[in-house]
């Protein structure tokens, strides 16, 4: 069956620039995770949604982050005023049902480039 | 808060020999325990998780981990390397409490023929 999918996979922009990366998760996965890795790093998480709402955005790490899923399904992440430190591989994942010991499946990351 | 580290950023084996990752962790509360691998341009794949039922959890691809509660590990091991076991390995912690998993920073396996 399909897997998570993540597009675009690589979006090169300049600094100061709006960049949107969108996700569509597995069918009938409720829950909706986005993380960011950094070269050498892990993924660190930014946002996760149950439904259309985000139940936990502590992750985001400023204002200029911001992410939606009007439908529960597919999710866009929004970057504003694009900075160089943003460049990094943005990773979503999405799970059956909420709940810490549920398999989250991850797709294969969009990388991003600010110049 | 719960965090995890994996000591050993790079790892070389030869083939045929012993695959030990390393995984300490660190919860307030009983954790799930996870390890991903990352094959170079795809997405994280699930080899194995824990979840409070045996300590000694077997996975995918001959891999297996034991949570022990006393030293704060669940290391990764495999009896015999394979070459195309060679990838990035991340492991990571989620708390009863939360949703988000932590991940440690990585360890490269390298398998030498």
């Amino acid at each position: 069956g399909a897997g998570v999918s993540q597009t675009p996979s690589n979006k090169v922009t300049e600094k100061g620039k709006y960049v949107e990366l969108r996700c569509d998760p597995i069918s009938g996965h409720t829950a909706l995770y986005w993380y960011r890795q950094s070269l050498g790093q892990g993924p660190e998480f930014l946002i996760y949604f149950q439904g259309t709402g985000a139940a936990d955005d502590s992750g985001l790490p400023n204002d200029r982050f911001f992410a939606v899923r009007p439908e529960g399904s597919v999710s866009t992440l929004k970057i504003q005023r694009t900075e160089r430190g943003d460049s990094a591989v943005y990773l979503c994942a999405s799970s059956l049902r909420r709940g810490p010991s549920n398999e989250q499946f991850f797709g294969p990351g969009t990388r991003l480039t600010v110049l | 808060a719960q965090s995890v580290t994996q000591l050993g950023s790079h790892v070389s084996v030869s083939e045929g020999a012993l695959v030990l990752l390393r995984c300490n962790y660190s919860s307030s509360v009983p954790p799930y325990l996870f390890w991903y691998v990352q094959y170079p341009n795809q997405g994280l794949q699930l080899l194995l998780k824990y979840t409070s039922a045996a300590t000694l959890v077997k996975g995918i691809n001959g891999f297996e981990a034991e949570f022990k509660k006393s030293e704060t590990s669940f290391h990764l091991t495999k009896p015999s390397a394979h070459m195309s076991d060679a990838a990035e390995y991340f492991c990571a912690v989620s708390a009863s409490t939360g949703n988000q998993f932590y991940f440690g920073t990585g360890t490269s396996l390298t398998v030498i023929p």
